[in-house]
């Protein structure tokens, strides 16, 4: 079985901190995919990475970063510098193939000015 | 390029009767899914359509039922609500071409309220 788990239900913020969200997933199968999705009060979930289970290298857009780790079967998030746009819910997910997308709980992330 | 279209956007019904709720996939992908997302969890698998026939299905109950037409629309219909049935349901569209690109975009979602 396939399963996502973020711990962090909650986190708040003062605008300029960095902040990570961890998300640890479970699956047998050897070839799976990880996401990461932002949901804000609008209820659309927008796409913010795909990583594969064989590039565990860990990249950097602009503001975002992530942290791929298949020893521990994590895949975390990182905003540096968050600002108040960034206040949304924030969804790891994991898939294998064309298979179903399992979500996590999502973490709320807080940012104040 | 238009992304994943839902409708309606809000509904409202009460408990025992049907509802319906659309879907139109981004411009050049043909497989649909469905997903309820209850208030504070995050989204639950319904099932998938690629070819107008229903790929895949989660551990959702028969009321649940769905269709893909022709130009990769997508209905969900639910049969005989039920209060726990209140959520906001998802639509999610992708290609199905094999080539490794799983990009699944996602649609603004119908919030269905059953009183």
């Amino acid at each position: 079985a396939q399963k996502v788990t973020q711990a962090q239900t909650e986190i708040s913020v003062v605008e300029k901190e960095d902040v990570t969200l961890d998300c640890v997933y479970e699956t047998r199968d050897t070839t799976y995919y990880l996401f990461w999705y932002k949901q804000p009060p609008s209820g659309e979930l927008v796409f913010l990475i795909r990583r594969n289970s064989f590039d565990e290298q860990n990249e950097i857009s602009g503001r975002y970063s992530w942290n791929f780790q298949k020893s521990t079967s994590s895949f975390n998030f990182t905003i540096t510098a968050s600002q108040v746009v960034d206040s949304a819910v924030y969804f790891c997910a994991l898939s294998t193939g064309f298979q179903k997308l399992v979500f996590g709980t999502g973490t709320r992330l807080l940012v104040s000015p | 390029d238009a992304g994943v279209t839902q409708s309606p956007t809000h509904l409202i019904k009460t408990r025992g009767q049907q509802v319906t709720l659309r879907c139109s996939p981004k411009s050049g992908h043909d497989t649909v899914s469905w997903y309820q997302q209850a208030l504070g969890q995050g989204p639950q698998f319904i099932f998938q359509y690629y070819e107008e026939e229903e790929r895949q299905r989660g551990n959702f109950p028969d009321r649940f039922s769905g269709h893909q037409f022709p130009n990769y629309s997508s209905e969900l219909n639910v049969n005989a609500l039920l209060l726990g049935d209140s959520a906001l349901y998802l639509c999610a569209s992708n290609q199905m071409t094999g080539r490794g690109d799983y990009g699944y975009t996602f649609g603004s979602g119908t919030r269905l309220t059953v009183v």
